[in-house]
């Protein structure tokens, strides 16, 4: 089975631009998690994406938002880049065993000028 | 708030030792347990989950959970240079929706 893939790998952007990034999970899985690690704060969920909808979310601001298309495809958006939000944007997918584990993409790294 | 801790370390062994690494967690429904390694640079890859009391063994790896004291740790035995790595804790309740990772603990094995 092939991985979970992410598009791009890298990307830098100006202050006030928006970035969209994409996410393919394993082929199956249906759960689709994101999240930004910096390394002040580690690995902080963003939210997570079920059979379309949004199950889960974390504490950011409405400038982050995402959708899942039906098959099972995801995207993250930013709006209006802050420097702060330069990071390394990971994308984990799932299948639907209840203690199935989560399983990373490469992450794509975003650089805010 | 579901909270994960880990030592950040950087914890240094030497090459052929015991490296121990530990984590709690704040809260009581967490029942699934996961231990992920990520190399600079490179993305969390997953090293064993543990589900029940006890310890479970994997190779070189041993997690060892205790969920009355809020406990879960990864022991890596006879440590090679390539462990060199930050190790993630990740906890997930019995919906197994959502995880919930510590910082990372930046182990360093000298050869």
């Amino acid at each position: 089975k092939a991985g979970v893939t992410q598009t791009p790998r890298y990307l830098i952007k100006t202050r006030g631009q928006q970035v969209t990034l994409s996410c393919s999970p394993i082929s199956g899985h249906r759960s689709v998690s994101w999240y930004q690690q910096t390394p002040g704060q580690g690995l902080q969920f963003l939210f997570e994406y079920f059979s379309e909808t949004q199950r889960n979310k974390g504490n950011f601001p409405g400038r982050f938002s995402g959708r899942q298309f039906s098959n099972s495809r995801s995207e993250m958006n930013v709006s209006t880049l802050e420097l702060g939000d330069s990071a390394l944007y990971l994308c984990a997918s799932k299948g639907d065993i209840v203690r199935e584990t989560q399983y990373f993409g490469p992450g794509t790294r975003l650089l805010v000028l | 708030q579901k909270e994960v801790e880990q030592n950040s370390g950087p914890l240094s062994v030497p090459e052929g030792a015991i490296a121990s690494l530990n984590c709690t967690y704040s809260d009581r429904v967490s029942q699934s347990f996961f231990w992920y390694r990520q190399y600079s640079g490179k993305s969390p890859e997953l090293i064993m989950s543990i589900y029940s009391n006890g310890d479970k063994e994997d190779g070189r790896f041993t997690a060892q959970l205790n969920k009355a004291s809020q406990y879960v740790s990864l022991l890596i035995r006879d440590s090679q240079p390539s462990d060199s790595a930050t190790y993630l804790c990740a906890v997930s309740p019995n919906t197994g929706n959502q995880f919930y990772f510590g910082t990372g603990t930046s182990l360093t094995v000298i050869p």
